[in-house]
């Protein structure tokens, strides 16, 4: 496997349901992202890790909460999900230096999820 | 603060034709700009990027693009279309030391034959 791979492509779960999204980034990288991905919606940056740390909360609700247990895994964990939360969910990472501002973010394929 | 405006959010050229898609940012800083692509079902791949070096930007599959600070404007073009190119495009804007990225709402290009 090579880039940015993303667990399940497609999610179908109601509103009562818990599940989780997986990231695995094969670059070496030190930061991954969460980004929502809506219909007629910018992407949203949702949340950052830096070498595992959380440095970004974008104002997301609690019924996600993400985990990065390594450097290369990146989950962001579902549950009790509203309808308007059926999106595209995109897993980015990069090599973060000094900053976080001039590296290029790699994106994976996303996991299209469906809340009913 | 940082924002991200593309001008068309559908563009339609034919095969063989130049490609203009037009973004215009705001930003406080002296700003990284990106363009990304998305085809169908895909994530999103990144055709160039500026960085404060050269103001014209050559990327991936004969696309560029020009940073004019005068007219906060990097539009991306391509001098001829090919049908592949058909995708969702976005252009993004860096804010700082921060890691975030804006993105603009997306241009979708179609390339009829």
């Amino acid at each position: 496997e090579t880039g940015v791979t993303q667990t399940p492509r497609h999610l179908v779960m109601g509103m009562t349901n818990k599940k989780s999204l997986k990231c695995e980034q094969h670059l070496g990288h030190n930061a991954m992202y969460w980004y929502k991905q809506s219909a007629k919606k910018p992407l949203e940056l949702m949340f950052v890790y830096s070498l595992e740390e959380r440095v970004e909360n974008n104002s997301v609700p609690s019924r996600f909460s993400p985990e990065c247990p390594n450097s290369s895994h990146l989950f962001l964990h579902l549950h009790t999900l509203q309808p308007e939360d059926s999106a595209l969910y995109l897993c980015a990472s990069s090599q973060a230096a000094g900053g976080l501002g001039l590296e290029t973010q790699y994106f994976g394929p996303g996991t299209r999820l469906l809340v009913l | 603060a940082q924002s991200v405006t593309q001008l068309d959010s559908h563009v339609s050229v034919s095969e063989g034709t130049p490609v203009l898609l037009r973004c215009n940012y705001s930003s406080s800083y002296s700003p990284s700009l990106f363009w990304y692509v998305q085809h169908p079902n895909k994530g999103l791949q990144l055709l160039l990027k500026y960085t404060s070096a050269a103001t014209l930007v050559k990327g991936i599959n004969g696309f560029e693009a020009e940073f004019k600070k005068s007219e906060t404007s990097f539009h991306l073009t391509k001098p001829s279309a090919h049908m592949s190119d058909a995708a969702e495009y976005f252009c993004v804007v860096s804010i700082g030391n921060t890691g975030k990225l804006i993105f603009g709402q997306g241009t979708t290009l179609q390339v009829k034959p």
